[in-house]
């Protein structure tokens, strides 16, 4: 089975400075992975994807993240962020040869932007 | 489109008292889940349904929690009876049928036992 592990429970970072959140994953057998962010009294919603082609997937508000094969890894950067990037952000992956469409989540790393 | 919508967003019962959630997916979606949300155990897969066939119930945690989908555009979650432990957010999703595809996440349902 899967597993994701997100290293940090809480990041604090201050306004305009740059961030990683941090994600492995188990598996290294072909993978789908995913970065889902959560506001405040809301579910969660898609940030990006990576299924397949370019390693470097990016986001409309200026989040990347690289998946790298050979350390499992999918980690989330921004290179300045905003007060409005509070939230808590969550790695996902899925095993597309498995058959299965469930996403396996991890558990969440929280982003608090200090103005 | 309207989204995956929950109901009730917020409820407050007794303990012992019968507890039923909602969901409609996303029109034309395949995939609806269920998770749960809370803070020590974190996002919690409960049950995942395909085409209204129950597919993975492992992750219900007992007798008292279930889940019906009698159509593709509703689902329930009943707990019978509530424990004040059962307290947590409750979020059903759904997607449509291929890997790799988003799974879009309803607002939840904000659910206390005392």
């Amino acid at each position: 089975a899967q597993s994701v592990t997100q290293l940090d429970s809480q990041v604090p970072v201050f306004e305009e400075a740059p961030v990683e959140l941090r994600c492995n994953y188990s598996s290294s057998v072909s993978v789908y992975l995913f970065w889902y962010v959560q506001y405040p009294n809301q579910g969660l919603q898609l940030l990006l994807k990576y299924l397949s082609g370019s390693t470097l997937v990016e986001s409309i508000n200026g989040f990347e993240a690289e998946f790298n094969k050979s350390q499992t890894s999918f980690h989330l950067r921004k290179p300045s962020v905003h007060i409005s990037d509070t939230a808590e952000y969550f790695c996902a992956v899925s095993d597309p040869g498995a058959g299965s469409y469930q996403l396996t989540f991890g558990k969440g790393t929280k982003l608090s932007v200090i103005p | 489109d309207a989204g995956v919508i929950q109901s009730p967003r917020h409820e407050v019962t007794e303990m012992g008292q019968e507890v039923t959630l909602r969901c409609k997916p996303i029109s034309g979606h395949n995939s609806l889940f269920w998770y749960r949300q809370t803070m020590m155990r974190g996002l919690e897969l409960l049950i995942y349904f395909n085409n209204n066939v129950p597919i993975d119930d492992s992750g219900m945690p007992e007798d008292r929690f279930s889940a019906k989908m009698p159509n593709a555009s509703f689902s329930t979650l009943k707990i019978q009876p509530s424990e004040p432990r059962d307290s947590a957010v409750y979020f059903c999703a759904s997607s449509p049928d291929a890997p790799g595809n988003t799974i879009y996440f309803g607002e939840g349902s904000w659910l206390t036992v005392v």
